[in-house]
């Protein structure tokens, strides 16, 4: 069955206090992995897109790696307006977009 | 108007009402989605509509019923809703099926 599974469930950082989230997925046949942004009360915001492994992608203090059965969110020096829930999501067949969780960010000044 | 727009944002209804939310995408895309976002839940796909044609229909109750007039626009028809799909609904486009998506700010729908 294909599965998406995103980790921590939550972390608190200090600002400038990097670290990285984890997105390990099961799923015949990988057609792509997304990461989106969510804030409070708002609809997610596409970051990336990543289709093998070995791809990296980068925005800002954002960099989003992929191998064969997971991707990292790697965030340098957060900043307080980091804050927010990152979905992963992956593309299987029939181009079904699988979300996880997400991982619930709070980066404190 | 930009992006993906909705309306309307929150929705309080009865479990006898009918009502209708409304989506509409100004990036010249082909493909439109519902979602629906629960607490502690992954997003769940319920509709996919391509080139105006429903092409994924995901288990979902028939009290939701889904309506695409053109490739702007997406409605999600409303009716004798139960306490548990009180939830964010999110509509998302893209420019083909498969493509990354671009969501709207959703509806907050409670159903008392």
């Amino acid at each position: 069955e294909d599965q998406v599974t995103q980790s921590p469930e939550a972390l608190r950082l200090q600002e400038g206090e990097s670290s990285s989230l984890n997105c390990s997925y099961t799923v015949s046949g990988l057609r792509g992995l997304f990461w989106y942004r969510q804030d409070p009360g708002k609809g997610p915001e596409f970051l990336f897109t990543l289709y093998s492994a070995g791809e990296e992608k980068e925005k800002e203090r954002l960099k989003a790696t992929l191998t064969k059965k997971e991707s990292f969110l790697h965030i340098t020096a957060p900043k307080p307006e980091d804050s927010a829930t990152y979905l992963c999501a992956v593309q299987a067949r029939a181009d079904k977009l699988i979300f996880g969780t997400g991982t619930r960010l709070q980066v404190f000044p | 108007e930009t992006g993906v727009t909705q309306t309307p944002r929150h929705l309080v209804m009865g479990m006898t009402n009918k009502k209708s939310l409304k989506c509409e995408q100004h990036l010249g895309h082909n493909a439109m989605y519902w979602y629906k976002q629960s607490a502690k839940k992954p997003l769940e796909l319920m509709f996919v509509y391509s080139l105006e044609e429903r092409v994924e229909n995901n288990s979902v109750p028939s009290r939701f019923s889904p309506e695409c007039p053109n490739s702007s626009h997406l409605f999600l028809h409303l009716h004798t809703l139960q306490p548990e799909d009180s939830a964010l609904y999110l509509c998302a486009s893209s420019q083909w099926r498969g493509d990354e998506q671009f969501f709207g700010p959703g509806t907050r729908l409670t159903v008392l």
